[in-house]
């Protein structure tokens, strides 16, 4: 498709189970980012991506949470041994890198993640 | 640290009103970039802005124009001749350019309903 593809759409774990989201960004696109969204809340960054390295780490929240990207394009963000506090929509972005395409960033629909 | 700040939780606009959404930044950068994103109840993020802190001239796209006084940090989105569609999360986001990878931070938010 156009567009920023997440997968699932919706996810429902027990506590103490591993995740995996799935982010497609659009093709072409080299930077990718990783954000959280609590109820009501505004945006939280997790991590960024240039290509397949990941120059930016700060916003991952603990140990528990990684992400990996592979070939330039897909990426997945693992949370492992979930706690009910991760529960949030995980939104993921695509943009340019360079010029000022750079400064716009497709957004997917998010997974929303309920850990019970 | 690069902060924004979004003092309005909820506005009311009356349909076919200019309303404007208040956003306050923090940064040591130079040269940075400033965005408006919509988040309609759907969830999905849309790009609406954009202004570069080298920007000579006020952004306009349309109905939204971006108010921008660099020397109080402030950079407010107008939108002129509100719809009912125009309901929605407006959150007020930064990059900066200190590093040679860029980090997107968004404010908390604005809720915005459009009155018939």
């Amino acid at each position: 498709g156009a567009g920023v593809s997440q997968s699932p759409s919706n996810k429902v774990t027990e506590k103490g189970k591993d995740v995996e989201l799935r982010c497609d960004p659009i093709s072409g696109h080299t930077a990718l980012y990783w954000y959280r969204q609590s109820l009501g809340q505004g945006l939280e960054f997790l991590i960024y991506f240039q290509g397949n390295s990941a120059p930016d780490k700060s916003g991952l929240p603990s140990d528990r949470f990684s992400a990996e990207r592979t070939g330039g394009s897909v990426s997945t963000l693992t949370i492992q041994r979930t706690q009910q506090e991760d529960s949030a929509v995980y939104l993921c972005a695509s943009s340019h890198t360079s010029g000022i395409a750079k400064n716009i960033q497709y957004f997917g629909a998010g997974t929303r993640l309920s850990v019970l | 640290a690069q902060k924004i700040t979004q003092t309005q939780p909820g506005m009311f606009v009356q349909e076919k009103e200019a309303v404007t959404l208040d956003c306050t930044y923090d940064t040591s950068d130079q040269s940075y970039g400033l965005f408006w994103y919509k988040q309609p109840s759907s969830g999905e993020m849309i790009f609406l802005i954009y202004q570069g802190s080298y920007d000579e001239q006020n952004a306009t796209e349309g109905r939204y124009s971006l108010n921008f006084q660099k020397a109080r940090k402030s950079a407010n989105l107008v939108i002129s001749a509100s719809q009912l569609g125009d309901s929605a999360m407006y959150f007020c986001a930064m990059r900066g350019s200190k590093t040679s990878y860029d980090k997107v931070i968004f404010g908390p938010g604005t809720s915005l309903s459009v009155i018939p």
